[in-house]
C-alpha cells in the first residue's frame, strides 16, 4: 500500500550483528504490526503496537525488539539472538485490525 | 489462543471453474475474518473480509461465507482467470489484539 513504507527492500546480516528494519506509515493508523513469513509459509506475528509508547509480544518475539516512539514509525530490530533470521518481514497497519501491508523487507544471512 | 486451519494447501482448476478455500477457527470470540491474496514475492493484499454479524459477503467474482456455529468460513471464486493464480490466506481476528493467519492455499488457474 502506498501509505506504508518499508526499508530497505533487501538486507543482509552478518553473524552477531543487530539490524533494524524500518516501517513508516502516513495512514494515521493507531495499530502497527510486524510479521515474519518463511518460504511457502503463512504469516507469524512478531510484535504489535496499539498506541504510541506501547507494544506487545506476538507469537515469535524471541530475538526481536521494537519501539513505538511516534505514531508513524514502528522499527523492528533483529538481534544476534535470532539465530535463523532469514525470512520475508512484513509491516502492517490498521484501525484495530491489520489490513494494509508494506512491500516487505527480505532479510538474509551473509 | 486462536488457531486457524486452512484447506486445501494447493488447488488447481481450469479457467472458468470455481474455486473454494475453507478455513476453521477455534476461538469463538473471533469477530473479523479477512482474506488476503499474495502474489510471488509481493505483499498480501486484502481482497474481501467479513464480520461475525454477517453470514455472507460478495464482491463481483469473490464471495465469503461464515458459519459461526461451526466456526468455519470459506472463500469462493467464480469464473476463475489465470490472474487469480496466487497464494490465498485466511485470517481470524482475536478480540482487539491480533490477526491469526492460516497456512495458505496455492491456487493455480490453468488456461
Amino acid at each position: 500500500d502506498g501509505g506504508i513504507t518499508q526499508s530497505p527492500k533487501y538486507l543482509f546480516r552478518k553473524e552477531g550483528q543487530n539490524v533494524t528494519l524500518s516501517c513508516e506509515q502516513n495512514l494515521n493508523h493507531d495499530a502497527m504490526y510486524w510479521y515474519r513469513q518463511d518460504p511457502g509459509q503463512g504469516l507469524r506475528l512478531i510484535y504489535y503496537s496499539q498506541i504510541v509508547n506501547d507494544f506487545q509480544k506476538g507469537d515469535i518475539a524471541e530475538g526481536y525488539s521494537v519501539s513505538r516512539e511516534k505514531k508513524e514509525s514502528f522499527p523492528l530490530t533483529v538481534t544476534s539472538a535470532q539465530k535463523n533470521p532469514t525470512a520475508f518481514y512484513l509491516c502492517a497497519t490498521g484501525v484495530n485490525q491489520p489490513q494494509h501491508f508494506g512491500d516487505g523487507t527480505r532479510l538474509s544471512i551473509l | 489462543g486462536e488457531n486457524v486451519e486452512q484447506h486445501p494447501s494447493t488447488l488447481s482448476v481450469q479457467e472458468g471453474d470455481s474455486a473454494v478455500i475453507k478455513c476453521t477457527y477455534s476461538d469463538s470470540a473471533s469477530n473479523y475474518f479477512p482474506w488476503y491474496k499474495q502474489e510471488l514475492g509481493k505483499r498480501p493484499q486484502l481482497i474481501i473480509d467479513i464480520r461475525s454479524n454477517v453470514g455472507e459477503k460478495k464482491d463481483q467474482r469473490i464471495a465469503v461465507t461464515l458459519n459461526k456455529t461451526a466456526k468455519h468460513f470459506s472463500l469462493h471464486i467464480t469464473e476463475t482467470q489465470p490472474e487469480d493464480s496466487a497464494v490465498y490466506f485466511c485470517a481470524a481476528f482475536q478480540g482487539f489484539q491480533k490477526l491469526v493467519f492460516g497456512t495458505g492455499t496455492r491456487l493455480l488457474v490453468s488456461p
